[in-house]
């Protein structure tokens, strides 16, 4: 059964920092891409990150480049990302997923990790 | 550029039928998509693709209930004997190189 649980979310000040993770288990983690997807409080689903199953290739959504770093440690089975110069807009439940082997889509989900910026 | 949409909200009545649509951008209609369904305070669940052809693929353990197909620039997910848990938010989700796109979600009310 495949198995995401985030951790590392909480109350961060604006332009503070903070590192998500994301612990995989039922599947070879090395085998697959991953991704990064939030919700914020009223809105809909927005990708964030991905990260390629070698992790030579990542991706980021313009509203968060140059501030978020994705990575993964296959030796952890973890997916991590690392949020920094942080906005109260980015305030919102990130998700892990894995995605599918034919596809950019996100085909297995956590269940989510809260982030609060607010001073 | 690419870009989903969909309509904010659907109703349907207990054992009926609904059928929710997604619209690709102009230039795009022959792009795959992805449906995930999301319940409240849970984590997002992958329902299906659904291809250009009209074809789909589901994943693990959706039911016999849930089907997609598809119309020039229209993606569909049919979904019929509604049951009160299919009630939340339903998106649609698109790619390209090095992006993926979400729609709006449309929530789902059953009645």
């Amino acid at each position: 059964e495949v198995r995401l649980v985030e951790s590392g979310g909480g109350l961060v000040k604006p332009g503070g920092s903070l590192r998500v993770s994301c612990e995989a288990s039922g599947f070879t983690f090395s085998d697959f891409n991953m991704n990064w997807v939030r919700r914020a409080p009223g809105r809909g689903l927005e990708w964030v990150s991905s990260i390629t199953s070698s992790g030579s290739d990542v991706f980021y959504a313009d509203s968060v480049k140059g501030r978020f770093t994705i990575s993964r440690d296959v030796a952890k089975n973890s997916l991590y990302l690392h949020m920094n110069s942080l906005r109260v807009e980015d305030t919102a439940v990130y998700y892990c997923a894995r995605e599918g082997l034919s596809g950019y889509y996100p085909e297995f989900w956590g269940q989510g990790t809260l982030l609060s910026v607010s001073s | 550029q690419l870009v989903v949409t969909q309509s904010p909200s659907a109703s349907a009545s207990l054992g009926a039928s609904v059928t929710l649509t997604c619209t690709l951008s102009s230039g795009h209609s022959d792009y795959v998509i992805a449906w995930h369904h999301q319940q409240p305070e849970k984590g997002p669940r992958y329902l299906m693709k659904v291809y250009s052809n009209g074809s789909h693929r589901k994943g693990d353990g959706i039911p016999d209930r849930f089907s997609g197909s598809s119309s020039g620039a229209e993606r569909y997910l049919i979904i019929s004997s509604l049951q009160s848990e299919d009630e939340g938010d339903f998106y649609c989700q698109t790619w390209g190189t090095g992006i993926q796109v979400f729609g709006g979600g449309t929530t789902l009310t059953v009645l």
